[in-house]
């Protein structure tokens, strides 16, 4: 099976720290997701990478940046957190061929809840 | 630009059939998918569609797809209290592989 392990499920951080949320998967996916979940909202895509040392820009990506160093391992982080950074954040990853055995289906983690006080 | 669209809330009693609809805007999307999460969970994949294909079994499971009207429906039967949860519905971006666009996802539960 598949996993995705995200390091943090609770985490409590001050306004103003700088926040490491780290991924790690371990079915040799190429592809890797960051989002964020709010009630209402549902997931917003922040940063996903298709290679190591590549990354691309998801929907809202202001207020975060993301390191690649192994295919393994996605981080997510926050520069200088702020309150509207509270949120459900969910580390996903993907096969990256476009075969026809590939349904394109994203693996998730149990996802890391940051609150910034 | 790409959305997906579902209703945010629906309640059922438990024996009933639940069914819940989604539509999407980008006709090119390869895959649709329904992805469920239960409380304090991430997501888990529960069924997905090829986009030539109308209707999809799997036990409890049926999924419709009406690529004219762009419109995916997830319809389960005899529904039980485990089933609640919030019930996404998704369509691939560009090309399998790749990022996934998500609904609000659908708040059911399932009273007894």
């Amino acid at each position: 099976d598949v996993k995705v392990t995200q390091s943090s499920r609770y985490l409590v951080k001050r306004t103003g720290e700088k926040v490491f949320l780290e991924c790690v998967q371990d079915m040799d996916h190429e592809n890797m997701f960051w989002y964020r979940q709010d009630p209402g909202l549902g997931l917003r895509l922040i940063y996903f990478s298709y290679d190591v040392k590549m990354k691309e820009k998801g929907d809202i990506p202001e207020g975060y940046s993301v390191s690649r160093e192994k295919k393994e391992r996605f981080s997510l982080i926050l520069e200088s957190a702020s309150t509207n950074q509270t949120s459900m954040y969910l580390c996903a990853s993907s096969l990256s061929t476009s075969g026809y055995a590939n349904t394109g289906e994203l693996f998730f983690g149990e996802g890391s809840r940051l609150t910034v006080l | 630009g790409e959305d997906v669209e579902q209703s945010l809330f629906l309640s059922v009693r438990e024996g009933d059939s639940s069914v819940i609809n989604c539509t999407y805007t980008d006709s090119s999307s390869t895959y649709l998918y329904w992805y469920k999460q239960e409380p304090g969970a991430g997501l888990q994949l529960l069924t997905y569609i090829f986009s030539n294909m109308d209707m999809k079994q799997d036990q409890r499971l049926t999924v419709l797809l009406n690529k004219k009207d762009k419109h995916l429906s997830l319809r389960i039967a005899d529904t039980q209290t485990g089933d609640s949860a919030i019930y996404f519905c998704a369509e691939s971006f560009r090309a399998a592989g790749t990022a996934l666009i998500f609904g609000k996802g659908t708040t059911l539960s399932v009273s007894s």
